[in-house]
């Protein structure tokens, strides 16, 4: 069935580190792909998301390209703050949405 | 636009007890869904309606769990009896139908089930 993998944490990173949070999938034809982040205290939100091949995803600063060869919709920023600490959560949709298990990221001043 | 609103936020209850959950989504949003997320685990779909037809329940526990979307607009998700394994947020989720729909669901705040 359909399933995603991503990276396990917590990460831990300084101000202004790169990031990247893995993230590949499995899935029978052509699933949109997903980011949704969860900051402390609130509700899942939508980061950045891929309809099809090659599409990258962009937000605040995060980017993710939907790479069809390797099956994988890794996360990136370049520079993290402290306000991005929260839970990362990859998804697929291909009929219902399938979430990864999430990754926990810290940023420290 | 006020977004997806679920009450209540929090819940202790004792196993076999049972609780309710509700939910109103997004104003205008055909479809609704309910998620399970287990601590450390990503939400997991329960149940999955469109107006007030279903469209997935192929994994919720139907011995134990029971959900409702009778006018179309806001739905309740039902446990009872509660095990210890329940212990979870039960996520509620929105999106519109048709040529709205981008494929992102809007999340509410969640409700925390703790069974004891």
């Amino acid at each position: 069935g359909n399933s995603v993998t991503q990276m396990e944490g917590p990460v831990t990173l300084s101000e202004e580190a790169f990031l990247t949070i893995n993230c590949t999938y499995t899935a029978t034809g052509y699933p949109s792909l997903f980011w949704y982040v969860q900051y402390p205290g609130e509700g899942l939100q939508l980061l950045l998301k891929a309809t099809k091949a090659d599409d990258k995803g962009s937000n605040k600063g995060f980017e993710a390209t939907y790479r069809k060869e390797t099956t994988s919709f890794h996360l990136e920023k370049g520079s993290v703050q402290v306000s991005d600490s929260a839970v990362y959560f990859c998804a697929l949709k291909r009929g219902d949405m399938r979430f990864g298990a999430g990754t926990r990221l810290t940023v420290k001043p | 636009e006020a977004g997806v609103a679920q009450s209540p936020r929090y819940k202790i209850i004792e196993k076999r007890q049972s609780v309710a959950f509700w939910c109103n989504p997004i104003s205008g949003h055909a479809t609704l869904y309910w998620y399970q997320q287990i601590l450390g685990q990503g939400p997991k779909l329960l149940i999955q309606f469109q107006n007030n037809g279903v469209v997935d329940d192929s994994q919720l526990p139907k011995d134990r769990f029971s959900a409702e979307r009778l006018k179309g607009v806001d739905s309740t998700l039902k446990i009872q009896p509660a095990k210890l394994e329940d212990s979870a947020v039960y996520l509620c989720a929105s999106s519109p139908a048709g040529v709205r729909n981008t494929g992102e669901l809007f999340f509410g705040e969640g409700s925390r089930l703790t069974v004891l």
